[in-house]
Order: structure tokens, then sequence, then C-alpha cells
């Protein structure tokens, strides 16, 4: 199985600063990566496709790039509703796998 | 509007049985390839088994194989989670998730339903 792992695992940040999220694959992955967004009670939400795709109606703020095992998830400027959880996930094999999570909370 | 909605939820006991459902709307629920994913309570996600837009080869993750079974019905575009043998650590909202690629065999998953919510005691 291909092992996502996430750092860092929480990040403190205020309103306006840009963030960045690293994901590493145990393998190759190609740009097989998703990131979603997940706010408490709320199913998470796809916010960029093939690692660097932004899903439509997602704000331009968030940006993705990498390929092979490193990939990350940058939010320039960070606004009040961007506060939630960050995960990654790889669509290159199965069993799908995901990140372990990457909790991002106001300063 | 695309949806997803599942049910099916509730409290049973170690070693029984239950099936989910998630019931599909405003898509061709045939194109896409279909998902399901739990998350336990305040941990992260977690992949539990595929049905391919083609309703060919199933996967399924190692923690249900050979106790959970996915199927749908595309005359009511309803994909179904049957879970036998359940074990405490099967507690968690299980999601449907759809696949945005169509006719895709593996990609990002698009539109999730509400989730419904499984306690095994």
């Amino acid at each position: 199985d291909i092992q996502m792992t996430q750092s860092p695992s929480s990040v403190s940040a205020s309103v306006g600063d840009r963030v960045t999220i690293t994901c590493r694959a145990s393998q190759g992955i190609s740009s097989w990566l998703a990131w979603y967004q997940q706010k408490p009670g709320n199913a998470p939400k796809l916010l960029i496709h093939t690692a660097s795709n932004l899903q439509s109606g997602v704000p331009s703020r968030f940006s993705g790039s990498g390929s092979g095992t490193h990939f990350t998830l940058t939010i320039s400027s960070l606004q009040p509703e961007d506060f939630a959880t960050y995960y990654c996930q790889q669509a290159h094999s199965f069993p799908i796998t995901f990140g372990q999570g990457t909790r991002l909370e106001i300063k | 509007q695309v949806q997803l909605v599942e049910s099916g939820g509730g409290v049973v006991q170690p070693g029984r049985s239950l099936r989910l459902s998630c019931a599909a709307s405003g898509f061709s629920f045939s194109s896409h390839s279909m998902h399901w994913v739990r998350q336990a309570p305040g941990k992260g996600l977690e992949w539990v088994a595929v049905m391919p837009y083609d309703g060919s080869n199933k996967y399924y993750a190692d923690s249900v194989k050979g106790r959970f079974t996915i199927s749908r019905d595309t005359a009511t575009d309803t994909l179904f989670l049957e879970m036998n043998s359940l074990r405490t650590e099967d507690t968690a909202v299980y999601y449907c998730a759809r696949e945005w690629n169509v006719a895709a065999a593996i990609d990002a998953f698009d539109i999730w339903g509400q989730g419904t919510l499984v306690t095994i005691s």
C-alpha cells in the first residue's frame, strides 16, 4: 500500500498569512494526488485534483504543486473560512490512501 | 442538482450486520465510479471500497475485505454497502463519494454525501 504522510500535523496562522502543507508518498504516484478541505461536522470538499488542477468554484488563493513523491498545497492569503483540516489523497492505485490530515488553526 | 444522500446507519451490536444506502441524483450514475469512505470519531479519512463505473473489478480496504460488499442498483441510482461481522473498530461516519472524472478507473472525489453514522457497541 502507498503511505501518505502530511506535514505539519497542525499549524497556527493568521488571516492574510501564506501557508504551505506538504504531502509525501511512499512511492511515486506521478500526479495522481488530490487535496481536500474538511470543516467540523461536514463532508470533505475537493480543492485540487491531479496535483495542481483547481476544482471548479475553489478560490484561486489555493494552489497545488508537485509530482512523484513530493506535493504541496499552498494557501496564498488565509481567509477566516480557510481554518479547517486538510487531507491529501493518492489516486494512483488501490487501496486509495489519505494523509493523516493537517489542522489549520487560527493564531 | 447533483446530490448523494446516505441512509441506513445506526447502533448495532458487534458481530451483527448493517446495510447502508446512497441515493444519487442529478448526474449519470452509471458513468462514474463510486466509493465508500469512512471516518472514525475524531480521526482521519479511510477509504473503504469502490464500485467501478462499469461494474467490473471492485476493490476493498484490507480492513473490511471479506466482511463488506459494495453493490449498486442502476435502475434506482443507488449505491449500497453491506456490512457483516461488524466490529467496534468499524464505528465511523460513512460517506459515499463520486469520482469526478467520467469513466475513470481511479481519481479524486468531487461529490460527497452528508454521511451516515454507524456505531458498533
